[in-house]
């Protein structure tokens, strides 16, 4: 079956626009988790939807937000774009969160603040 | 403060060679996992561990779960370039909807031919 999909797979932006990143999760999955991965910090935790509702979420600021749809397709978007927002995104999706559910990551969004 | 430390942060060795590296906290997991990410590439699980002292083999990858189920490390025998990437382990915590999967910085493999 298909992996998980992300559009766009490279962005360009500049500071103070928004941006909107979606995710498809592999077919039958319903779990969508976002996260930011940048060489100083790693990967760390954006949010997770399940079932369209938003189950956990990490330490970033308002201005990154996120939503399910009911066909699991899941969009992530930034506001008021920084410098520091410079990042690849990636999305991973899960049949749901449980350690016993093995967590698929698409190739990511790379996106680029200028 | 980082949950999960990984050591050492770059590797530089030639075909053949055997390497080790180390995933460490000062947190207990349920369980921990292993990823491959290659340029341009998602992550991609290798193995899960979930009970300490577990080890299991992967080719010729061997991964072990410490006792105390708070470090990990990953042995690479007779390291190919293929084997080249970043290696991130992940320790989940939690269960149900508590459920939470946190990362480290991960190790930067590079293997010369």
């Amino acid at each position: 079956k298909a992996g998980v999909t992300q559009t766009p797979r490279y962005l360009i932006k500049t500071r103070g626009q928004q941006v909107t990143l979606s995710c498809s999760p592999i077919s039958g999955h319903r779990s969508v988790s976002w996260y930011q991965q940048t060489p100083g910090q790693g990967l760390q935790f954006l949010f997770e939807y399940f079932s369209e509702t938003q189950r956990n979420k990490g330490n970033f600021p308002g201005r990154f937000s996120g939503r399910q749809f009911s066909n699991s397709r899941s969009e992530m978007n930034v506001s008021t774009l920084e410098l520091g927002d410079s990042a690849l995104y990636l999305c991973a999706s899960s049949f749901r969160p449980d350690r016993d559910y093995e967590q698929y990551f698409g190739p990511g969004t790379r996106l680029t603040v200028t | 403060t980082q949950l999960l430390e990984q050591s050492p942060q770059f590797l530089s060795i030639q075909e053949g060679e055997n390497l080790t590296v180390y995933c460490n906290s000062s947190s207990v997991f349920s369980s921990l996992q292993w990823y491959r990410q290659e340029p341009g590439e998602g992550p991609v699980l290798l193995v899960t561990v979930v009970t300490g002292g577990e080890v299991k083999k992967l080719k010729r990858l061997t991964f072990q779960f410490g006792d105390a189920r708070k470090d990990s490390s990953l042995h690479i025998t007779a390291a190919q370039p293929g084997d080249t990437g970043l290696y991130l382990c992940a320790g989940a915590q939690g269960g149900g909807s508590n459920y939470k999967l946190t990362f480290g910085k991960g190790t930067l493999l590079t293997v010369n031919p």
